[in-house]
Order: structure tokens, then C-alpha cells, then sequence
């Protein structure tokens, strides 16, 4: 089961921040968290992930509570280009870093 | 990503029928998977595999086989298809150097069994 909790659906103004939340309350200490994104029936497409710093990339950013609880993505300009669903998962190095994805959060970036 | 490639990108076949998906890479790395996808739904896990030899069940491997012939070829295997195994599958890599490392993901095969 998926070990995470994303909203269904959001919206985002082309060229505004999308932030996207994701909670996962009962995550260990040795979990990452991943983000995903896939548009139409491609493969998912790698963003970013981190343990409980802060991580920053060319595509996004990943802001991860004190406490590891909850985390947010952040696409600083959103294109139409990032119309898309977005998985946050968490995963260990213990379990074989075995990916458990649910349903996501569906962005849909308005012109 | 285009270094993880399957064929074929689309099959449409008939109950009963033996079917192999392929998985090819040219990361060089050492861990590879097999995802399904039904419609409206996240990806699961079928199998996994860390090396040459090693097979992992995953979530749901029941229906399904897997053959990791060689380190960039990871093979998976329907041996009586059923048509609640229509759906989409993807393969996908990681490198097991530095075992929080991200997973990349091939383009799908779309399956169909009738």
C-alpha cells in the first residue's frame, strides 16, 4: 500500500509556483521521499528526492517538514508543459527502495 | 527515458496465449523492475531484480514470471495470459550504488488480451 496521501486534483495559473503537498505521517528514518510525474500514459518521469534536507534542481524544488511528516513540491514556473500527474513516495534502502506509488495528485496548469 | 527501452510498445493478444515483455538498458545499472498499470491507478510492482540471478517478488507477481539474463536485459513473461493482465507495464533501472538512488522508467507496453 501506498504510504503516502496526495490531494485527487489541483489547479495552477501558467507561470504561477505549483505547490504540491504530500503527507506521510508514518515515515521511517531511513525513507526517502521521491517525486514523480507522469503526462498522459508515458513512463514516470524522475523529479527529485531527499531524506530531510531540503533538495533543489533544475526542474523543482523538495521541501521536507522538520519532522519528516509531510514534504511539498515546488515547480517555481509552471508551463503547460507540467499538465500532469504527480506521485510522492516514500522508500527505504532496507526494503529494496521498493516503490509503492499511489494514485497522485493530477496538476493541471491553466493558460 | 530513452537508455531503458521495451519491446514491444504494444501487443494485443488472446487469453491463454505465452507472452514475453522485454526490458533492455544501456545505464549499466545493476537493479531493474517490472511496474503494471491499470487505468486511473498508480504503477505496482511485479518483480525486481539487483543483479544477474537475483529475483524479487513484488506486489503482485502472481500470474507472471521473470528472467534476468543478463545485467542491461530483464525479461517478464505471462505464461497463460488472462484478460485482467490488459494493462500497461513498465520496466524500470536503478543504480545500486548508493541504494537511495531514483529509479528510471522506459515507455510502457501497452497490452491487450482479448
Amino acid at each position: 500500500d501506498a504510504k503516502t496521501t496526495q490531494p485527487t486534483s489541483m489547479d495552477c495559473a501558467e507561470g504561477r509556483a505549483a505547490n504540491l503537498p504530500c503527507n506521510h505521517s508514518t515515515i521511517s528514518g531511513n525513507e526517502y521521499v521521491y517525486w514523480y510525474r507522469q503526462i498522459h500514459s508515458q513512463g514516470p518521469q524522475y523529479i527529485i528526492h531527499g531524506l530531510k534536507n531540503n533538495e533543489t534542481n533544475e526542474m523543482a524544488s523538495l521541501i521536507i517538514t522538520e519532522d519528516r511528516k509531510s514534504s511539498t513540491l515546488i515547480l517555481p514556473h509552471a508551463t503547460l508543459r507540467d499538465t500532469a500527474v504527480y506521485y510522492c513516495i516514500v522508500s527505504s534502502p532496507n526494503t529494496g527502495n521498493q516503490f509503492y506509488f499511489g494514485t497522485g495528485t493530477s496538476l493541471t496548469v491553466i493558460p | 527515458d530513452a537508455d531503458v527501452t521495451q519491446t514491444p510498445r504494444n501487443r494485443i493478444t488472446k487469453t491463454g496465449k505465452r507472452i514475453m515483455l522485454e526490458c533492455s538498458q544501456t545505464k549499466g545499472h545493476d537493479r531493474m523492475y517490472w511496474y503494471r498499470q491499470d487505468p486511473g491507478l498508480g504503477l505496482r510492482l511485479i518483480y525486481y531484480s539487483f543483479d544477474v540471478k537475483d529475483i524479487n517478488k513484488g506486489e503482485i507477481s502472481d500470474g507472471y514470471s521473470v528472467s534476468r539474463q543478463a545485467q542491461a536485459k530483464f525479461s517478464l513473461s505471462l505464461e497463460s495470459a488472462i484478460p485482467n493482465q490488459t494493462a500497461l507495464y513498465f520496466c524500470a533501472t536503478s543504480d545500486g550504488l548508493g541504494s537511495n538512488q531514483p529509479q528510471h522508467f522506459g515507455d510502457g507496453t501497452r497490452l491487450s488480451i482479448l
